[in-house]
């Protein structure tokens, strides 16, 4: 199983719902990740899990908090979100991540698309 | 700060050309550089990954090659078909700036006509 789901598909939210996206992998990878994007832009990094643990938060606002319950399933929970927040949420993995290793490919899932009204 | 641009931003091109696209970044302490494929409203597929030490990876019709003291990449698309057309993105994973950070380049749009 090479693959990265994501649910749901697609997702719209007012701004005083509480929603949770997730991903899955069974590859036994053990870094995970989040990113936004924005239309006609590229990936941007929200968060880096490794070893289930929290790596890299690259300074996101706390209405967006993520959780690593387990190696395979990554979890973000949205809480009063803002309109600017509507984007395509993309969850990746990649194999063990010491800083050192350099084959590190990162494969992606299908997204979540979001809308906030 | 590592900066990846892409050239062009779009290319419109008919059916069976051979194409290239171009990747350049800034500061050349990579340890890999990683090429995209996306399609509207998806996810990334990755299409190839070339390690600092290489010069080029093929898979297929497709052929990424890299030059890190110039800060530079190309991939190359052989024999274009329309379904190659989607955006096309290149990614740099860094020595310094810690974990596994992707930089992502402003990506191609890439349109392959019949």
């Amino acid at each position: 199983d090479t693959e990265v789901t994501q649910t749901p598909k697609h997702l719209v939210m007012g701004m005083t719902n509480k929603k949770s996206l997730k991903c899955e992998q069974h590859m036994g990878h053990r870094a995970m990740y989040w990113y936004k994007q924005k239309a006609k832009k590229p990936p941007e990094l929200m968060f880096v899990y490794s070893y289930e643990k929290l790596s890299i938060n690259e300074s996101v606002p706390s209405r967006f908090s993520p959780e690593c319950p387990n190696s395979s399933l990554l979890n973000l929970h949205l809480h009063a979100l803002q309109p600017e927040d509507s984007a395509l949420y993309l969850c990746a993995s990649s194999q063990a991540p010491p800083d050192r290793l350099a084959y590190n490919e990162q494969f992606f899932g299908p997204g979540t698309r979001l809308t906030v009204l | 700060k590592q900066e990846v641009t892409q050239i062009p931003a779009a290319l419109s091109v008919p059916e069976g050309e051979n194409l290239v696209l171009n990747c350049s970044f800034t500061d050349s302490a990579i340890y890999n550089l990683q090429w995209f494929r996306q399609d509207p409203g998806k996810g990334l597929t990755s299409l190839l990954l070339i390690q600092s030490s290489q010069r080029e990876q093929t898979s297929g019709r497709l052929n990424a090659s890299l030059d890190k003291s110039s800060g530079r990449s190309t991939l190359y698309i052989a024999a274009s078909q329309p379904g190659d057309s989607a955006t096309y993105l290149c990614a740099v994973k860094g020595l310094t700036g810690g974990g596994n950070k992707l930089t992502f380049g402003t990506g191609t749009q890439l349109k392959v006509e019949l």
